[in-house]
């Protein structure tokens, strides 16, 4: 079993929807929790970044994270093309180690 | 949020030859920075982390002599692909953490190398 689980999709959803994105972890150390947004040839970009359990809103995207539950997730409210990427969640320990764990990634297409 | 500038974006380069990629942070101080490869639709592979002034820390099944890793300051870290092969074609980016006590790392644009 993989660190960090992650759909690789595509998922397919029409402008305006609210699209979830979804990751799950079985490393119960994980307390630092990313959320990127890569596009074709590009490097990632942070979108999100939260601490331990709890929702954290910025604009259109909310992260929640549910320790108990060892489930993240990332919403992307009224949805545009332009946010057709490729979303990658990421996490990491407190401690020594902060070397972020990714999960393979989520393709979103959005169509107009 | 912090700036980190990867380069060249694309190389393209003859088998057996070396090829250099640099990482810098644009606006702050990074005393480590991560590299990593990826593969068309897979996720990031960390290869090896760099701190300044130290040895990198290279994962395991990366070998050391054909990806060297320089560090030498706080805001450059070198990745040198030596004797390319055409297995080697792929997409390597880097990134770099803000100063100590944050987690939040920023990623470089990457880098598309293809060895002919």
């Amino acid at each position: 079993q993989k660190e960090v689980e992650q759909d690789p999709g595509p998922l397919s959803v029409p402008e305006g929807a609210i699209v979830s994105l979804n990751c799950t972890y079985s490393n119960s150390a994980f307390q630092y929790f990313m959320w990127y947004r890569q596009y074709s040839r590009k490097g990632p970009e942070l979108l999100m970044y939260t601490y331990s359990s709890g929702n954290k809103e910025d604009g259109r995207f909310t992260a929640q994270v549910d320790k108990s539950s060892k489930y993240i997730s990332l919403f992307i409210r009224d949805s545009q093309p332009s946010d057709s990427a490729t979303y990658l969640c990421a996490m990491s320990q407190s401690g020594g180690s902060y070397i972020p764990t990714f999960g393979r990634g989520t393709s979103l297409i959005v169509h107009p | 949020g912090a700036v980190v500038s990867q380069h060249p974006s694309r190389v393209i380069c003859k088998s057996g030859t070396s090829v250099k990629i640099e990482c810098r942070s644009l606006d702050f101080q990074a005393t480590t920075m991560f590299w990593y490869r990826q593969f068309p639709k897979q996720s990031l592979m960390l290869m090896a982390t760099s701190n300044e002034g130290s040895k990198a820390t290279y994962e395991q099944g990366v070998e050391k002599d054909k990806f060297l890793i320089n560090h030498a300051s706080l805001t450059l870290s070198t990745l040198t692909v030596t004797s390319a092969h055409p297995e080697d074609s792929s997409f390597y980016i880097c990134s770099a953490r803000t100063p100590p006590g944050n987690t939040e790392a920023f990623f470089g644009q990457g880098t598309r190398l293809t060895v002919v």
